[in-house]
């Protein structure tokens, strides 16, 4: 679980606050992922960078912005949130973006009120 | 749309008996699958992964794979009161410009009683 970490690993938040997440990784893997887990619904992979460059964007509101400075470091920017998105955020990291094994952090609870 | 069904239980089993959890898949052109273990308020932890037909044994832990019924199953044995958890089945996608990433089922939730 070390290998890759996440803060907060708790936050609330009002509609019309701006909150980043981070994401860090110490495995030297290449890709990084953003999923969303809500109660009773499977995992929902939101983004993807491989080497830095975003390679997926599954259609996610334009109100949730990511941001990949290097390989290691992943963020993702929220701003006028609605209550619905109120879920637990996990990143991921493998060693490429593909069939490689994928390693999660402990993931930050969100809760918009 | 490319899906990954589980049964999501609960599925409870007394101590020391078998635990089967099953998962099937829609994507007949997948090549990686895996499980993880998801304990209450925490994050998924790989359990094991397989690529081949067949089983593949972990400790306690048996995947097993059949890509002609598309279904991949894992076994846990001696089954014990810490393997409480949800188990989440993923199947990676090979279309596309997603190829390569994961779809997860829903989970099935597995509980062990003493």
């Amino acid at each position: 679980e070390t290998g890759v970490t996440q803060t907060p690993r708790h936050l609330v938040m009002g509609m019309t606050n701006k909150k980043s997440l981070k994401c860090e990784q110490h495995l030297g893997h290449n890709a990084m992922y953003w999923y969303k887990q809500s109660a009773k619904k499977p995992l929902e992979l939101m983004f993807v960078y491989n080497f830095k460059e975003q390679t997926e964007n599954n259609s996610v509101p334009s109100r949730f912005s990511p941001e990949c400075p290097n390989s290691s470091h992943l963020f993702l920017h929220l701003h006028t949130l609605q209550p619905e998105d109120s879920a637990l955020y996990l990143c991921a990291s493998s060693q490429d973006q593909g069939t490689d094994t994928q390693y999660f952090g402990p993931g930050t609870r969100l809760t918009v009120l | 749309q490319k899906e990954v069904e589980q049964n999501s239980g609960p599925l409870s089993v007394p101590e020391g008996a078998i635990a089967s959890l099953n998962c099937t898949y829609s994507d007949r052109g997948s090549q990686s699958f895996f499980w993880y273990r998801q304990y209450s308020g925490k994050s998924p932890e790989l359990i094991m992964f397989i690529y081949s037909n067949g089983d593949k044994e972990d400790g306690r832990f048996t995947a097993q794979l059949n890509k002609a019924s598309q279904y991949v199953s894992l076994l846990i044995r001696d089954s014990q009161p810490s393997d409480s958890a949800t188990y989440l089945c993923a199947v990676s996608v090979n279309y596309g410009g997603s190829q390569g990433n994961l779809i997860f089922g829903k989970g099935t939730k597995l509980s062990v009683k003493p």
